[in-house]
C-alpha cells in the first residue's frame, strides 16, 4: 500500500549512544517532515525539507540532524542521544489538500 | 508558547450522543485548519479540514465550525460510535506548508 514507512518502530538507546531514523515515501511528495509527540505537548515539528537536498529546522531542532539525499527518503539522526529525547517520532509528508501522510511512528527510550 | 491550544485533555461522552472538541488558536495568519485521529499505534489520519473563509464544513459525521473573531474552531461529532475513540489533534497552517499542532484530546466513546 502507498504511504509512510517507518523504521524501526521501537529502539531502546543508552545515553550517548547514535542512531538513525529511516522514513520513506512511495507518493511523490515533495515536503517531508519529523515530528516528535510528546504527553501534553502534542506533535512538535523537528525539522522538515521542501525537496531532495533541501533540510531546514523545524521549532524543536537541537539535537538532531537530518538529510534528503533521495526526494523518497528522509532521514533523522541523533548523534549522542540523551533521556529527553525519549518520545514517538513521527515521519510525514505533504499530501496536498488532505494535509500530511504521516507513518506510524517511532517509539525511542533512552536510559 | 502554544499557538495552537486544545484545552480539554480528555473527553467522555456516551454512544449515540454528540461529541465535541475545541480548539483555539492565537495567530492571526492561520488561514487552514485540520483535524486529525489518531489510534493508539498509528500515525495521525487526516479527518477534516475547514478554509478560513468559510465558518463550517461537514463530512458525514463530523462537522466543523470555525469561529474567525474568537480564534476559535471545533469539531463535532453526531452521533458518536465507540470506533471513534482516539486522540484528536487540531492543526493550523498559515498558508505556508507547515503545520502547527495542538496537544490533542482524548475522546472515549462509552457503549
Amino acid at each position: 500500500n502507498a504511504g509512510v514507512t517507518q523504521t524501526p518502530k521501537f529502539r531502546v538507546l543508552k545515553t550517548g549512544q547514535s542512531m538513525t531514523l529511516l522514513c520513506a515515501q512511495d507518493m511523490n511528495h515533495e515536503y517531508m517532515y519529523w515530528y516528535r509527540q510528546d504527553p501534553g505537548m502534542g506533535l512538535r515539528l523537528i525539522h522538515y525539507s521542501v525537496g531532495e537536498g533541501t533540510t531546514a529546522k523545524g521549532e524543536v531542532p537541537d539535537g538532531y540532524n537530518v538529510s534528503r539525499l533521495k526526494k523518497q527518503n528522509f532521514l533523522l539522526g541523533l548523534e549522542s542521544a540523551a533521556p529527553s529525547q525519549t518520545s514517538v517520532y513521527f515521519c510525514a509528508s505533504e499530501g496536498g489538500k488532505y494535509g500530511y501522510t504521516f507513518g506510524s511512528g517511532t517509539r525511542l527510550t533512552v536510559v | 508558547d502554544q499557538q495552537v491550544k486544545q484545552n480539554s485533555p480528555s473527553l467522555s461522552v456516551q454512544e449515540g450522543r454528540i461529541s465535541i472538541l475545541n480548539c483555539d488558536y492565537t495567530n492571526s495568519m492561520f488561514d487552514y485548519f485540520l483535524w486529525y485521529k489518531k489510534y493508539p499505534a498509528e500515525g495521525p489520519t487526516f479527518l477534516i479540514s475547514i478554509s478560513s473563509i468559510k465558518d463550517k464544513n461537514e463530512d458525514g459525521r463530523f462537522t466543523v465550525f470555525l469561529n474567525k473573531s474568537a480564534k476559535h474552531l471545533s469539531l463535532h461529532i453526531v452521533p458518536s460510535q465507540p470506533g471513534d475513540s482516539a486522540v484528536y489533534f487540531c492543526a493550523a497552517s498559515d498558508g505556508g506548508n507547515k503545520l502547527v499542532f495542538g496537544a490533542g484530546t482524548i475522546l472515549r466513546v462509552k457503549s
